[in-house]
């Protein structure tokens, strides 16, 4: 079946850093696209989204970039905080309504050091 | 304002018994998710609803049943349970298909 994968399953990064994390997606026809966060023990998290018809999203010091071409995702965290080390998840939908459910990807964790 | 509401939070079950697994939501959404979360894994999909009657098969939805006889509720049964089906079970919920609402996750253990 499609999937949505991550490149890396760990990132670490200094308090105040940017932090980027990537994600390829397989499924060329979908049609909106999730970040989430996940702490220990507790459900998803949404950051930001971004439908396909966009490239660029900007939230609260977050950025999500979409290339359909390389069909590739990846969330932008600027002066990363520790509170901020999580797993990052990527999801996609092949089209918004009708109930479609969201693929999930494997995860990112990411580690902020004070 | 409480979201999406798990019931219950943990539960340890034995090969082979039944339980159910209760997610409400107070949002008037129309769709409704379980998901399940392995070790190192994403979250798959089980079964989902589209609205209030109505239920559908997701990724792997062997081995459990749901039903949606109101809206606000979406119930996940394991008719038998094994040790495959240890997991962290979510549920979610949206009204339009995005900013999908997750629960804070029930956590099964069957042995």
């Amino acid at each position: 079946g499609e999937s949505v994968g991550l490149h890396l399953p760990t990132l670490s990064v200094q308090e105040g850093d940017n932090s980027i994390i990537n994600c390829a997606y397989s499924n060329s026809a979908s049609d909106y696209f999730i970040w989430y966060k996940q702490e220990s023990g507790k459900g998803p998290q949404f950051i930001i989204d971004i439908r396909s018809n966009m490239d660029k999203r900007q939230g609260q010091r977050v950025t999500v970039l979409l290339n359909k071409t390389v069909k590739h995702l990846s969330l932008q965290i600027a002066a990363t905080q520790p509170g901020d080390s999580a797993v990052y998840f990527c999801a996609e939908s092949p089209s918004m309504g009708a109930g479609t459910a969201l693929i999930f990807g494997k995860g990112t964790t990411l580690s902020v050091s004070s | 304002n409480a979201g999406v509401t798990q019931t219950p939070k943990f539960r340890v079950l034995k090969t082979g018994q039944s339980m159910t697994l209760l997610c409400a939501q107070d949002m008037n959404h129309e769709y409704m998710y379980w998901y399940r979360q392995d070790p190192g894994m994403g979250l798959r999909l089980i079964h989902y609803s589209v609205g209030e009657g109505t239920t559908a098969k997701g990724e792997v939805p062997d081995g459990y049943n749901v039903s949606r006889l109101k809206k606000q509720n979406f119930l996940l049964g394991l008719e038998s349970a094994a040790p495959s089906q240890t997991s962290v079970y979510f549920c979610a919920s949206t009204k339009e298909g995005y900013g999908y609402t997750f629960g804070s996750g029930t956590r099964l253990t069957v042995v």
